[in-house]
């Protein structure tokens, strides 16, 4: 199994332009999750889908937006950017394990840097 | 608004030196607590906890968590420069949510 896939790794747009980070994954996850890093802090949850077809927002989602048809895929579009949106950003997935708890897998993270 | 706390924020020990992360927090509908080593790249989980009390051991890694005190602890002992890394909480919240909300890291330096 490849896990949790990203493309691209590394990304320079220029402000306006617009953009669509990869994902995806081959472990039959339903929970896909997409998160940001700023230096320093913790990560900060975008966007999240629960499977096929369904997705929410997460504490940060302006300026980003999702799509889930397929289970594998997860792509996060970002419409003109913004210096605000220079980051590292993580895709995950995950299942429920039988007694609760959602363990989260991570992509290896596309370094995006708005200038 | 869901908070979880880490300290220290940094910490620099020698090789061989035991130590001790913190995590408190506070979410709602609490389903369990996750811990995540960062190094130059994505997060690799290590150890969830759902339940107080119990240990979760590996290597020379473990973690307990207080349900009670909301925090967990993660300790490390005989350090080795490999441990080098950002350490992560996260409580993941359930009733439909399915969030972690992670802390800002302790930020483990070990030196020879």
């Amino acid at each position: 199994n490849a896990g949790v896939t990203q493309t691209p790794k590394f990304r320079i747009l220029k402000i306006g332009q617009s953009m669509t980070l990869q994902c995806a994954q081959d472990m039959n996850h339903n929970y896909m999750y997409w998160y940001r890093q700023d230096p320093g802090m913790g990560l900060k949850l975008i966007y999240y889908s629960v499977g096929a077809g369904i997705t929410d927002k997460g504490e940060v989602p302006n300026g980003y937006n999702v799509s889930r048809s397929t289970t594998e895929d997860f792509p996060l579009r970002l419409e003109l950017a913004a210096p605000s949106q220079t980051s590292v950003y993580f895709c995950a997935s995950s299942y429920e394990r039988t007694r609760g708890g959602y363990e989260q897998y991570f992509g290896p993270g596309t370094r995006l840097t708005v200038t | 608004e869901d908070k979880v706390v880490q300290s220290p924020l940094s910490l620099v020990v020698h090789e061989g030196d035991t130590v001790t992360l913190n995590c408190s927090y506070e979410v709602t509908n609490f389903r369990s607590l996750l811990w995540y080593k960062q190094e130059k790249k994505a997060p690799t989980f290590l150890f969830m906890l759902t339940s107080s009390g119990i240990e979760k051991k590996s290597g020379r890694l473990s973690s307990i968590l207080d349900k009670k005190e909301l925090f967990s602890i993660l300790n490390i002992t005989a350090t080795q420069t490999g441990d080098s890394a950002i350490y992560l909480c996260a409580p993941n919240s359930g009733a439909g949510s399915y969030q972690l909300t992670f802390g800002k890291g302790t930020k483990l330096s070990v030196i020879p």
